[in-house]
């Protein structure tokens, strides 16, 4: 069985450029999450879809973080402008319907740093 | 309130014994998971405790009172391989998971 998978891997930016990462999760998988992971810090819950829509996006910065997944299946997670405190580790978790499983599923990351 | 507590780091030998404690806050709480990272690699599974009591796959489990608001992972015949950071993390509604800031365990020779 595939993995979460993501892309890109590492994103190296200026402050105030925009960035995008996307996110495969695994097949069948009808939640999707996003997390921000600072250097020695756990993770952080940013957003999180059930199928295509949002179910938890209470710790998204929203005048400069945006994410979709349309049709239900990949998700993309922007930001615009970023700004130095950006710099973390973005994770895509996925899981089959939270009242069936407790398993977060997690990809690899891509690992910003925003100079 | 919605952190966890946990130390920030252990060492121990290959072939011991240990313990890593979380404490956390009780509201919206349905369960405590446990998730291992490796460095520069993704969160994986351990365990996940809804009720009171020891859970054991393998060689780790995983243990819950809710009463105390407390729980551990006991890693046990500690291999090189268990060096890695393994963090806590407050199950709410919906699937959410809240995460503690991590233990970082090194294994020695």
């Amino acid at each position: 069985e595939a993995g979460v998978a993501q892309s890109p891997r590492y994103k190296i930016i200026e402050k105030r450029q925009s960035v995008a990462f996307w996110c495969n999760p695994i097949s069948g998988h009808a939640t999707l999450y996003w997390y921000q992971q600072i250097l020695g810090q756990g993770p952080k819950l940013l957003i999180q879809f059930q199928n295509n829509g949002v179910v938890d996006d209470s710790q998204l910065p929203k005048d400069r973080f945006s994410a979709e997944r349309l049709k239900g299946v990949d998700s993309t997670l922007k930001i615009q402008p970023a700004k130095l405190e950006d710099s973390a580790v973005y994770l895509c978790a996925s899981s089959l319907d939270p009242e069936l499983s407790n398993e977060q599923f997690f990809g690899p990351g891509t690992r910003l740093t925003v100079l | 309130g919605q952190s966890l507590e946990q130390p920030s780091e252990v060492t121990a030998v290959e072939g011991a014994i240990v313990q890593i404690n979380c404490t956390y806050q009780t509201s919206g709480f349905y369960g405590l998971s446990w998730y291992q990272q490796h460095d520069g690699g993704a969160p994986t599974f351990l365990s996940y405790n809804a009720l009171d009591g020891l859970e054991e796959t393998g060689r780790f489990s995983s243990f819950l009172s809710r009463s105390d608001s407390y729980g551990y992972l006991l890693l046990q015949e500690l291999q090189m391989k268990d060096s890695a950071s393994y963090f806590c993390a407050s199950r709410r509604g919906g699937g959410k998971l809240i995460f503690g800031q991590g233990t970082e365990l090194s294994v020695k020779p």
